[in-house]
């Protein structure tokens, strides 16, 4: 089955950096990769995702790359805020008409970014 | 983005009792429902996925006599847990996926459960 890792586990910034969070995937038939992010004690809630026909996608300060020969996908934030510290999980899907196209998640990253 | 309201957000229960949580798809029709269970600081751990008007499938290592669950609505999905002991205090999340659409999954706010 499918198998995602994701590093690194925790990543502490200054407000103003960048992050970037990476993640590497087992099963080449996966064509979904989601980011959440999760605050203490909520669901996690989507941020950016890429499916596999692209190679990049941005939306404002976040960033989502894809590498589909190496099976490797990034998450890049620009320009910290305190209020970006949170968990991140990556997670891959096989999302199709003909199976669920459950997700399978990374370990999660701890991001804190210092005012 | 579309709404999935878990409820309770929090519960304590004494051991050997049941409890049951629900997932609501508030503005979409959920033919699929999954149910992730989280360890503090651990990761969403698939426990099954549920489609509508059918048996629920489980993960390997989750036992579905335990976790019973029901998704007998295109908006409406519910985890049991039966016979609840310490171990099974966790952090249950359920999300809704619309397969009609290409979309994502919307994920509930959690519940919080406490075996005492």
């Amino acid at each position: 089955g499918e198998n995602v890792e994701q590093h690194p586990s925790t990543l502490s910034v200054q407000e103003g950096d960048s992050a970037v969070i990476k993640c590497t995937y087992s099963d080449s038939a996966s064509n979904y990769f989601p980011w959440y992010k999760q605050e203490l004690g909520k669901g996690p809630q989507l941020i950016i995702d890429i499916r596999s026909n692209v190679g990049e996608k941005k939306d404002q300060r976040i960033a989502v790359t894809l590498n589909k020969t190496a099976k490797h996908f990034s998450l890049h934030i620009t320009e910290t805020q305190p209020e970006d510290s949170a968990v991140y999980f990556c997670a891959a899907s096989n999302y199709g008409s003909s199976n669920t196209g459950k997700l399978i998640f990374g370990q999660g990253t701890t991001l804190q970014v210092k005012p | 983005g579309a709404v999935v309201s878990q409820h309770p957000s929090r519960v304590i229960c004494k051991s050997g009792t049941s409890v049951k949580i629900e997932c609501r798809s508030l503005d979409f029709q959920a033919t699929t429902m999954f149910w992730y269970r989280q360890f503090p600081k651990q990761s969403l751990m698939l426990m099954a996925t549920s489609n509508e008007g059918s048996k629920a499938t489980y993960e390997q290592g989750v036992e579905k006599d335990k976790f019973l669950i029901n998704h007998a609505s295109l908006t409406l999905s519910t985890l049991t847990v039966t016979s609840a002991h310490p171990e099974d205090s966790s952090f249950y999340i359920c999300s809704a996926r619309d397969m009609g659409t290409i979309t994502e999954a919307f994920f509930g706010q959690g519940t919080r459960l406490t075996v005492v």
